[in-house]
């Protein structure tokens, strides 16, 4: 069975640090690109960051560039968003999500299911 | 950023009626291979979102035929041919043309 399980959020304030992990399994992990996407109800579903099988190649959307880094390590399976200098409006669900690609991306095939981050300002 | 536009934002109907929900990207998602990078999420009732359609009209595994996709360049559209009660939930559909990514605004379905 193909299962993203995803660890890390919590509570924090403003400005501190958090790690998201994901452990994959029931694929092969190293096969395929991954990302993470977040909800926040008023906000509705927002893509955050993508990895490709090697991490040759990594993205991020706009608002978190410079502050989150995507990042995997395919001997544990695992794939991690390290999210530093955190903001009021990164308070979200955040999903550990399984691309049908490798080296390119298409679409999202496996989805975790999340773990909420809370900042308080 | 390529902007996604669905309607309607909210859709009720009779069970064994068909629905279509509307995608409008600000930009052509046809690629040079011949592809529409457009997908079709659906996330029901105390779930994570789920993929239905991807690169514009094929099928998931899983998904049942009665559920379709179709479209080209701009303007997309998810067809449910005889709603049943268990397609209830808020279906987005979100272009992989170039990052960022992004999604629509999501359409709630949900029966009469």
């Amino acid at each position: 069975e193909v299962q993203l399980v995803e660890s890390g959020g919590g509570l924090v304030q403003a400005g501190r640090s958090l790690r998201l992990s994901c452990e994959a399994s029931g694929f092969t992990f190293h096969d395929h690109a991954m990302h993470w996407v977040r909800q926040d109800p008023g906000r509705g579903l927002e893509w955050v960051a993508a990895i490709n099988w090697n991490s040759g190649f990594k993205a991020y959307v706009d608002s978190v560039k410079g502050r989150f880094t995507i990042s995997r390590d395919n001997a544990k399976n695992s794939l991690y968003l390290q999210m530093n200098s955190l903001r009021p409006e990164d308070t979200a669900l955040y999903y550990c999500v399984k691309d049908m690609g490798t080296s390119g991306w298409y679409a999202f095939d496996m989805w975790g299911q999340g773990t909420r981050v809370t900042v308080s300002s | 950023d390529i902007v996604m536009t669905q309607s309607p934002l909210s859709l009720p109907v009779t069970p064994g009626e068909p629905a279509s929900i509307y995608c409008r990207s600000s930009q052509s998602l046809l690629h040079s291979n011949g592809d529409n990078y457009l997908d079709w999420y659906v996330q029901k009732p105390g779930q994570s979102p789920q993929l239905l359609i991807y690169l514009g009209s094929n099928r998931a595994s899983g998904v049942p035929d009665r559920i379709s996709g179709s479209g080209s360049g701009t303007d997309f559209t998810l067809r449910i041919s005889r709603v049943a009660a268990d397609d209830v939930g808020v279906y987005y559909c979100m272009h992989a043309l170039q990052t960022p990514f992004t999604f629509g605004q999501g359409t709630k379905l949900e029966i009469k």
